[in-house]
């Protein structure tokens, strides 16, 4: 398989489930991204993964958290979300985190919380 | 306060005709721009980047344009297609770090 693989695709959760969404890329890439798409909002920027060290966290709730064990797998881990954690979750790679080269995203997890 | 802006939430082009899709930037330390292109239930996938040492970058039907005066980028499709139907997100970042901004999107419809 080739590209960035994100599952599942579709997620519902109750508030006080623990969920996780996986992503995985096959691309040999050594930067690895979190993405948060909310409705009519632009894309942004949750967590940076370079060579599997955390570098960049945007003022993320606590009650998301990620773990890369790798640089081909990037995990989002969830407790406790709120409704307005309802969005799309894409997960992306690229070259180097600190060459100007493009994303490759992975076609998301569509997630809703009850 | 959002740093990367796409005035126009949809455009409709006729097959064949050019389609331009505009995005105006505040960050005068960004340095490197990018489009991307995203159908429903897929993930955006890269198009076309430009960097500001260029003004002018074109690949296929596919050219983006830079004024750094303006802070203004715009991308041109010529001709459009009705597999050109997507939402398309104009990015930018600082040279020194990989913080890309993304604008909210500008729908793109091609009617044949």
């Amino acid at each position: 398989e080739t590209g960035v693989t994100q599952t599942p695709r579709h997620l519902v959760m109750g508030m006080t489930n623990k969920k996780s969404l996986k992503c995985e890329q096959h691309l040999g890439h050594n930067a690895m991204y979190w993405y948060k798409q909310s409705a009519k909002k632009p894309l942004e920027l949750m967590f940076v993964y370079s060579l599997e060290e955390r570098v960049e966290n945007n003022s993320v709730p606590s009650r998301f958290s990620p773990e890369c064990p790798n640089s081909s797998h990037l995990f989002l881990h969830l407790h406790t979300l709120q409704p307005e954690d309802s969005a799309l979750y894409l997960c992306a790679s690229s070259q180097d985190r600190l060459i100007n080269s493009p994303l490759h995203f992975g076609n998301g997890t569509r997630l809703t919380v009850t | 306060d959002q740093q990367v802006k796409q005035n126009s939430p949809s455009l409709s082009v006729q097959e064949g005709r050019i389609s331009i899709l505009n995005c105006d930037y505040t960050n005068s330390m960004f340095d490197y721009f990018l489009w991307y292109k995203k159908y429903p239930a897929e993930g955006p996938t890269f198009l076309i980047s430009i960097s500001s040492i260029k003004d002018k970058n074109e690949d296929g039907r596919f050219t983006v344009f830079l004024n750094k005066s303006a802070k203004h980028l715009s991308l041109h499709i010529v001709p459009s297609q009705p597999g050109d139907s997507a939402v398309y997100f104009c990015a930018a970042s600082p040279y020194s770090g990989y913080a890309l901004n993304f604008g909210k999107g500008t729908s793109l419809l091609v009617t044949p």
